[in-house]
């Protein structure tokens, strides 16, 4: 398995401001992805990230709202920017491993409350 | 579009019985079928897989039916306990990027 940590578990913010969450992982991986999970609700992606190109914005999701940074093969960073009540969620870093049974594994989620 | 349809959305099950959790799949080029398992506060962590070429695939007390044919697939969870509520997600892909259902929340109660 790969271990992922986030940062930070946790905030609460204002409307308006922006808030970087890091994403490390233990080895190098190619791909890394991030998701947000409304509250009650199921994982919805929002881009991938690959190391040396601009990320992959899935439909609905652009770069100026989620910038996503990946200077090398073991960490990510996802802004929220300008930030409002909507985008009170958890946000989750995963990453793809290749090889075995090519498994995808996440972090433990950054929960974000925007007041 | 849900390109995986998930039910129940919730589901209730005394300590020691069975709990199943079915889901369909509509895209013939998915080809690898996890089920993720999520505490409160946790994320996803998978919990079992299966690929189109097997019917069955066991685990424990986990086990994946597959029916291609149908576009199908189901996880039993036998003699459930008390420790196995959480939400479980089926998924599938056709790529490296995981397709998730809506969820189910599964209680096992005393």
């Amino acid at each position: 398995s790969a271990v992922i940590s986030q940062k930070p578990s946790r905030d609460i913010c204002q409307r308006g401001t922006s808030l970087t969450i890091q994403c490390q992982v233990d080895s190098q991986v190619t791909m890394m992805f991030w998701y947000r999970q409304q509250p009650g609700q199921s994982l919805t992606l929002i881009a991938t990230a690959n190391q040396g190109s601009e990320a992959t914005y899935e439909s609905g999701f652009v770069i100026d709202k989620f910038p996503i940074s990946r200077p090398n093969l073991t960490f990510s960073t996802l802004t929220v920017s300008n930030m409002s009540p909507e985008d009170s969620s958890i946000y989750l870093c995963s990453v793809y491993r290749t090889g075995g049974e090519n498994e995808q594994f996440f972090g433990p989620g950054t929960r974000l409350t925007v007041l | 579009q849900q390109q995986v349809k998930q039910s129940p959305q919730s589901l209730i099950v005394q300590k020691g019985g069975i709990s199943i959790i079915n889901c369909a799949y509509e895209n013939t080029a998915f080809d690898y079928f996890p089920w993720y398992q999520q505490f409160p506060g946790k994320g996803p962590a998978l919990l079992i897989a299966i690929r189109p070429d097997v019917s069955e695939k066991k685990e424990g007390r986990f086990t994946i039916s597959f029916n291609k044919s149908a576009k199908q697939f189901s996880l039993h969870i036998m003699d459930s306990q008390p420790g196995d509520s959480a939400t479980y997600f089926c998924a599938s892909r056709p790529n490296q990027k995981v397709t998730f259902g809506i969820g189910t929340k599964l209680q096992v109660i005393p």
